[in-house]
């Protein structure tokens, strides 16, 4: 079956640090490009990084750029998003989705989520 | 940035009836325009891309269409099942942004 599962959310301090993982199984992790998006509580949707099937393409939403460094090991078939200097407001439950195939970026399997909550 | 305005914010339909949702952006995107379902306490599934395909295993009662900066959502009977929070979503240039959501409820 092809999943993602995202995991390593939790309760973090204002400043503080948080490093959540996204695993993949089921299909060739490298032939797609994976974003992060995440969803305040009772918001919408927001994306927050993209990067290639190689890792040489990335992007990043103005809110986060600077503090947010997203990654993927290959050989493991996982997606990391290293997230730093964080603030009340990257509150939210966080996604892992991927691109449908290369250059149309639909996203057609998400993972379940995993709460960040920014909290002193 | 690319700004994706989504209206209505909310409806209330009658099982049956036909359901459409506008999504308008602030310049032409061509038909890199795509559509999500989100069922409360779930992650969005995607039922659309490139405006009008329809995502392999969704209901044929859902359809997209629209292309530049004006696009269109339609449920042709609505369902039950289809109470849900929809969303639009570009990607013409990063960064890639949502509609607000259009929340659908049963009258």
């Amino acid at each position: 079956e092809v999943q993602l599962a995202e995991s390593g959310g939790g309760l973090v301090p204002p400043g503080g640090s948080l490093r959540l993982s996204c695993a993949a199984s089921g299909f060739t992790f490298n032939n797609h490009d994976i974003n992060w998006v995440r969803q305040a509580p009772g918001k919408g949707l927001e994306w927050v990084s993209y990067i290639s099937g190689t890792g040489a393409s990335i992007y990043y939403a103005d809110s986060v750029k600077g503090r947010f460094t997203v990654s993927r090991d290959n050989t493991k078939s996982s997606l990391y998003l290293q997230m730093n200097s964080l603030r009340a407001e990257d509150t939210a439950v966080y996604y892992c989705a991927r691109d449908r195939i290369i250059g149309e970026r639909a996203f057609d399997i998400w993972g379940q989520g995993t709460m960040v909550t920014v909290s002193s | 940035d690319i700004q994706m305005t989504q209206s209505p914010s909310s409806l209330s339909a009658s099982v049956g009836d036909r359901v459409t949702i506008t999504c308008q952006a602030s310049q032409d995107i061509s038909n890199f325009l795509n559509w999500y379902q989100q069922k409360p306490g779930r992650a969005p599934s995607l039922l659309i891309y490139s405006a009008s395909n329809l995502e392999t295993g969704v209901p044929s009662r859902f359809s997209g269409s629209g292309s530049g900066t004006d696009f269109t959502f339609t449920i042709s009977s609505l369902q039950p099942e289809d109470i849900a929070t929809y969303y639009c979503q570009q990607y013409d240039n990063f960064p890639l942004t949502f509609g607000g959501g259009t929340k659908v409820e049963i009258k």
